[in-house]
């Protein structure tokens, strides 16, 4: 049980050239989505998509496109990369548990650089 | 939306007891408060999670007043593995309320020797 997995770990890019996150859980999740968190910050929401076949715009969506692929992939689209993209992206997954809890389950990140 | 405001960062040392206070003036009536733990170059971890008085699991306690517009996190006996950076999120998270989740800068914790 891998829970959330994200590739690449690392990226970098030049100016205007486009790439795909890929994100995919194996808890059976409905929800998912997709975090941007710039040095020293706190992380902003990007895309959500609360269940297959549906995705929503978060806080900061601009420059970017998702795809809800089925129940256990969502990939992050950035067509035209630009240097104020360069983050680290992180996809997350939130279920309740049988502790009674409603938590969010995190992948390891992707660090993306753009020059 | 809650806003919440908690300390930019603290300071303790090993074998110490540390608390973290969150405020949260216009907390809604369906709203839990969850704490997030956040290590360098980590996704934020789930810590705890309440909606009144006091909640305990095996890593921390939560304490929550009467008027829930404020809680604590507490620490017992930090490590040096504790150092992080912790988030105070609030919001109607089992309505399916993550989209309305902020995240601020958190509270940077660091333990020394």
């Amino acid at each position: 049980n891998a829970g959330v997995t994200q590739t690449p770990k690392f990226q970098v890019l030049k100016t205007g050239q486009s790439m795909t996150l890929q994100c995919a859980q194996d808890m059976n999740h409905n929800s998912m989505y997709w975090y941007r968190q710039d040095p020293g910050m706190g992380l902003r929401l990007i895309y959500y998509s609360a269940s297959e076949g549906t995705t929503d715009k978060g806080e900061v969506p601009n420059g970017y496109n998702v795809s809800r692929l089925n129940k256990r992939e969502f990939s992050l689209r950035l067509e035209s990369a630009a240097p104020s993209q360069t983050s680290v992206y992180f996809c997350a997954s939130p279920t309740s548990t049988d502790r009674g809890v409603d938590e969010q389950y995190f992948g390891p990140g992707t660090r993306l650089t753009v020059t | 939306l809650a806003k919440t405001t908690q300390p930019i960062s603290m300071d303790s040392y090993e074998g110490q007891e540390v608390n973290i206070t969150c405020s949260h003036n216009n907390i809604a009536t369906n709203d839990y408060i969850t704490w997030y733990q956040q290590f360098p170059s980590q996704g934020p971890r789930f810590i705890i999670q309440g909606y009144k008085t006091k909640v305990t699991n095996e890593v921390a306690s939560l304490f929550i007043p009467a008027d829930r517009k404020s809680s604590t996190l507490s620490l017992p006996r930090v490590s040096l593995s504790d150092t992080a950076v912790y988030y105070c999120l609030v919001g109607d998270v089992f309505s399916g309320g993550y989209n309305k989740l902020i995240f601020g800068a958190g509270t940077r914790l660091a333990v020394h020797p």
